[in-house]
């Protein structure tokens, strides 16, 4: 069973650009997270999807960041415009909906902001 | 969301048993002790949970203090891919999903 991929796995934009970060998560999993970690800091959370529902958007820094996920399958996360400190690895998790859900990671993308 | 308290780091020979600590003291009655690890360049990884009772898997075990302040993860027998950051997060569990809260975690360095 293919796990959760994040596409792309390195982006370099300039300040001021637009980046969209992308999550396919593992079929079947109604649960989708966004995290990240910037420079020196701890993994934070940023939301929550399940399906094509956000149920937590507690996390999300400002509105430069939008996040979207029709259809309940992947999803994505925009940056517009990017500014220096949107730098550092974004995550993917997902999970099921039971009554205990292990989150399934990806790989991150880094984001680097010149 | 509760805090946990972790050492930054920790040493262990290869094919010894690691002890990992966690304290938890403002744990409530419905928070989870999850444990996640996050191996070099890839995502966090899923190593076991518990809520009261001890927990055995085949990554690792979970001992979990009678008070439930306090909590430590067993690997029996450490390898050199066991090397990683080992996160010990609280979380309640409701509606059929969690959010993570990661701490700074624990640097567990393997020495062969």
């Amino acid at each position: 069973e293919a796990g959760v991929t994040q596409f792309p796995s390195h982006s370099v934009i300039e300040k001021g650009q637009t980046v969209t970060l992308r999550c396919d998560p593992i079929s079947g999993h109604d649960n989708l997270y966004w995290y990240r970690r910037v420079m020196g800091k701890e993994i934070k959370f940023l939301l929550h999807f399940v399906k094509e529902s956000k149920q937590d958007e507690s996390g999300m820094p400002n509105n430069r960041f939008l996040a979207e996920r029709t259809g309940g399958t992947y999803s994505t996360l925009k940056v517009q415009p990017a500014e220096l400190e949107d730098s550092g690895v974004y995550f993917c998790a997902s999970s099921q909906v039971v009554s205990y859900n292990e989150q399934f990671f990806g790989p991150g993308t880094r984001l680097t902001v010149l | 969301d509760a805090k946990t308290t972790q050492p930054n780091s920790m040493e262990s020979n290869e094919e010894e048993p690691v002890h990992l600590p966690c304290n938890h003291s403002t744990i409530s009655g419905t928070d989870y002790i999850h444990w996640y690890r996050q191996l070099p360049s890839q995502g966090p990884e899923y190593v076991i949970h518990g809520l009261t009772s001890n927990v055995n898997n085949r990554m690792a075990s979970l001992a979990i203090a009678e008070d439930r302040k306090s909590s430590t993860l067993i690997l029996h027998r450490a390898t050199l891919r066991d090397a990683a950051v080992y996160y010990c997060i609280l979380s309640s569990v409701s509606g059929g999903y969690n959010k993570l809260i990661f701490g700074a975690g624990t640097r567990l360095a393997v020495h062969p």
